[in-house]
């Protein structure tokens, strides 16, 4: 089966710094890399997902960007600001399959005034 | 606010017994998934249903049960087989397969404590 491996677990960024997860997967028939925000108590939240078909997708602070042959996705979030800090999860799914999502193990954001 | 209910928000449980969590979504989502969630272990998949009435084991079902009656509801049971069920349990739906729009949506979760 699929398995998805992130780092950092632990990252800490000041206040208008960017800051940079990675994520790699084993599976070359994942198509789908979403990217689930989770604040502290709350649900995990869709924020930018990207499909195999592309190699980076912009939404104002947050970019993702695809590299297939290395089976490597990244979440890039530029101009941090305090609202940032929580986990971030990536994941990956075969949308023509199972569908289900794979999740990484989390990476906790702090962003420092 | 996300058309995805779980409950109860928390649940204790004395050992030996099988407790149910409740999820209901009214998206009209074919596809709905169980997740526990445990620190420094992202989310794990217990089970998951593509269609009413099937579903399949996820990476870490032993100790766990689900059914999938009806389109809009997938409660997972804990049973006393499962050794250590405290965890904060996730549910979520999406459209489904076929290459559909593949987005979950997650329920606020229930947060099962064994006492």
């Amino acid at each position: 089966g699929e398995n998805v491996e992130q780092h950092p677990s632990t990252l800490s960024v000041q206040e208008g710094d960017s800051a940079v997860i990675k994520c790699t997967y084993s599976d070359s028939a994942s198509n789908y890399f979403p990217w689930y925000k989770q604040e502290l108590g709350k649900r995990p939240q869709l924020i930018i997902d990207i499909r195999s078909n592309v190699g980076e997708k912009k939404d104002q602070r947050i970019a993702v960007t695809l590299n297939k042959t290395a089976k490597h996705f990244s979440l890039h979030i530029t101009e941090t600001q305090p609202e940032d800090s929580a986990v971030y999860f990536c994941a990956a799914a075969h949308t023509g399959t199972a569908s289900k999502l794979t999740f990484g193990t989390g990476t906790r954001l702090q962003v420092t005034l | 606010d996300g058309g995805i209910t779980q409950s109860p928000k928390y649940l204790f449980r004395k050992e030996g017994q099988n407790v149910t969590l409740s999820c209901e979504q009214n998206l009209n989502h074919d596809a709905m998934y169980w997740y526990r969630q445990d620190p420094g272990q992202g989310l794990r998949l217990i089970y998951y249903s593509q269609i009413v009435n099937d579903f399949q084991k996820g990476d870490i079902a032993e100790g766990y049960s689900v059914s999938r009656e009806k389109k809009e509801s997938f409660p997972l049971t804990v049973t006393s087989a499962q050794k250590n069920p405290t965890a904060f349990y996730l549910c979520a739906s999406s459209v489904g397969t076929g290459g559909k729009y593949t987005e979950a949506f997650f329920g606020q979760g229930t947060r099962l404590t064994v006492v």
